[in-house]
C-alpha cells in the first residue's frame, strides 16, 4: 500500500482480556518498529524487526507482550492479560532498510483503552 | 536506553514570529539524527535525517541544523503559521530511533 496501515485504529478492552494489533508496513521496506506513547511521556521503543533477522524485544514492557511479523510483511503485536497500565497509543513504522536515510514512515496508530 | 532530550517541552508562538528549539543527544557512536512533525491526530511525519556534523537543512520554514561533537541539534521555524503547531520530535539512531519527549509548538493567529 501507499502508507503503514495500522488496524483497529482504536480499541477499548476489558482489563484481563487479550488484544492483537495489526500494522501493515510499506511493501518493500524490510525494517519495521512498535512504538507506544502513553498519556505524557515520550515514544518509548517496545521492538524492532529487520528481514529475516531474530527480532530485536528489547524494548517489550513484560512477557504479556509478544509480536511477530509473518513473510517479512504484517506484523502483529499481542498484549496478553491487559492491564490498565497498557492504555496507549500504539504505533508501527516500517523503512526501507536499517538505518534509512529517509526516516521511517508512521502509521497512524491504535488507541488502547484498557479500562 | 540513551539520553535524548527536547527543551522547551512546550512554546506559544504568534503568527509570524520565529522560533527555535532544542534537542540534545550523546555525541558519541553518532549515526543520525531525526526530526519528525506529529500533528493531532495524524501520524509522525518525518521531517530531516541528518548525518553530518554541521550539517543543515531546510524544508519551507524549517530548518534544522546538526552539531554532533557537542551532541546537540537546533530545529528553526521562520514565520511561523496555525499550520505549524504540532509536536516536534527529535531521535537519535543508532540501530532503532531513541525519541526524546518533543517540543509541543502552539502557533497563535
Amino acid at each position: 500500500g501507499a502508507g503503514v496501515s495500522q488496524s483497529p485504529s482504536n480499541k477499548v478492552t476489558e482489563k484481563g482480556k487479550d488484544v492483537e494489533l495489526r500494522c501493515d508496513p510499506i511493501s518493500g521496506h524490510t525494517a519495521l518498529y512498535w512504538y507506544r506513547q502513553s498519556l505524557g511521556q515520550g515514544l518509548e521503543f517496545l521492538i524492532y524487526f529487520q528481514g529475516n533477522s531474530a527480532p530485536d524485544k528489547s524494548g517489550l514492557p513484560s512477557d504479556r507482550f509478544s509480536a511477530e511479523r509473518t513473510g517479512g510483511s504484517v506484523s502483529t503485536l499481542t498484549i496478553q492479560r491487559t492491564q490498565q497500565e497498557d492504555s496507549a497509543v500504539y504505533l508501527c513504522a516500517s523503512s526501507l532498510e536499517f538505518r534509512d536515510s529517509y526516516g521511517y514512515t508512521f502509521g497512524s496508530g491504535t488507541r488502547l483503552t484498557v479500562v | 536506553i540513551l539520553n535524548v532530550e527536547q527543551s522547551p517541552q512546550s512554546l506559544h508562538v504568534q503568527e509570524g514570529d520565529s522560533t527555535n528549539f532544542t534537542c540534545s543527544f550523546p555525541s558519541s557512536n553518532f549515526y543520525a539524527l531525526h526530526w519528525y512533525r506529529w500533528e493531532t491526530a495524524k501520524s509522525p511525519e518525518a521531517l530531516f535525517v541528518m548525518t553530518l556534523n554541521g550539517d543543515e537543512k531546510k524544508k519551507g520554514r524549517i530548518s534544522a541544523t546538526l552539531n554532533t561533537k557537542e551532541g546537540y541539534s537546533y530545529l528553526y521555524i521562520k514565520g511561523s503559521q496555525p499550520e505549524d503547531s504540532a509536536t516536534y520530535l527529535c531521535a537519535f539512531n543508532d540501530y532503532k530511533l531513541s525519541f526524546g519527549a518533543g517540543t509541543t509548538v502552539t502557533v497563535r493567529a
